[in-house]
């Protein structure tokens, strides 16, 4: 079956420790984005790219970085600049074109040690 | 500013009631409009979207929304609630070719028994 594949479920991270998520889909979809979400305040976009080798700033990127060498991969690394990185990130996929639903993976839980 | 809001933060209701999830929008242009349902610890699924036409769309596990246009809403609505569906419940919306999404903070539902 076709979907979005998020790991690990579960990360920690030291102070000063830069960590990658990881993000993989086999939906054949050209966007990709990451999510950030925190209790009661829904979910914030931090990055996303329509195309291999090209991506674009959400609301929230400072202190996260990505790269999307591959059209099936959209890894994202919380930078030791994010000081508040404890959060629930989602990655999402969806065909380019207007209103295109997205379609999300599980999730990834990232705490602070 | 685009937006999307969901004034309700947690609503609760028995099993077999009547269910209604409220959703406006504040967009230049009629936006395409989606909700989604997330489990504890999920990801988000799709349950319905809004591109034109019909203002009343149906969408999977039994769950509808109407369009309104001249409320600027798009509220979500079940007629009999299961307790299986207690989870949070998100509005999003979204305008432009590059589909990015605009989410409302989310309503929590419990459901009693």
């Amino acid at each position: 079956d076709g979907g979005i594949t998020q790991s690990p479920k579960y990360l920690f991270r030291k102070e000063g420790q830069n960590v990658t998520l990881s993000c993989e889909q086999n939906l054949n979809h050209d966007a990709m984005y990451w999510y950030r979400q925190d209790p009661g305040q829904g979910l914030r976009l931090i990055y996303y790219s329509q195309i291999v080798n090209d991506f674009q700033k959400g609301d929230i990127a400072e202190g996260y970085s990505v790269s999307r060498e591959k059209k099936e991969s959209f890894p994202l690394t919380v930078t030791s600049a994010q000081k508040n990185p404890t959060a629930f990130y989602l990655c999402a996929s969806s065909p380019l074109g207007m209103g295109q639903p997205q379609h999300f993976g599980d999730g990834t839980r990232l705490s602070i040690l | 500013a685009q937006s999307v809001t969901q004034p309700d933060i947690h609503i609760t209701v028995s099993e077999g009631a009547s269910l209604e999830l409220r959703c406006n929008y504040s967009y230049g242009a009629t936006p395409y409009l989606f909700w989604y349902v997330q489990s504890p610890g999920q990801g988000l699924q799709l349950l319905l979207k809004y591109f034109s036409g019909d203002t009343l769309v149906q969408g999977i596990k039994g769950f509808e929304a109407e369009f309104k246009r001249s409320q600027s809403s798009f509220n979500l609505r079940k007629p009999s609630v299961h307790w299986s569906d207690a989870a949070e419940y998100f509005c999003a919306g979204s305008v432009g070719s590059q589909g990015n999404l605009i989410f409302g903070k989310g309503t929590k539902l419990s459901v009693k028994p």
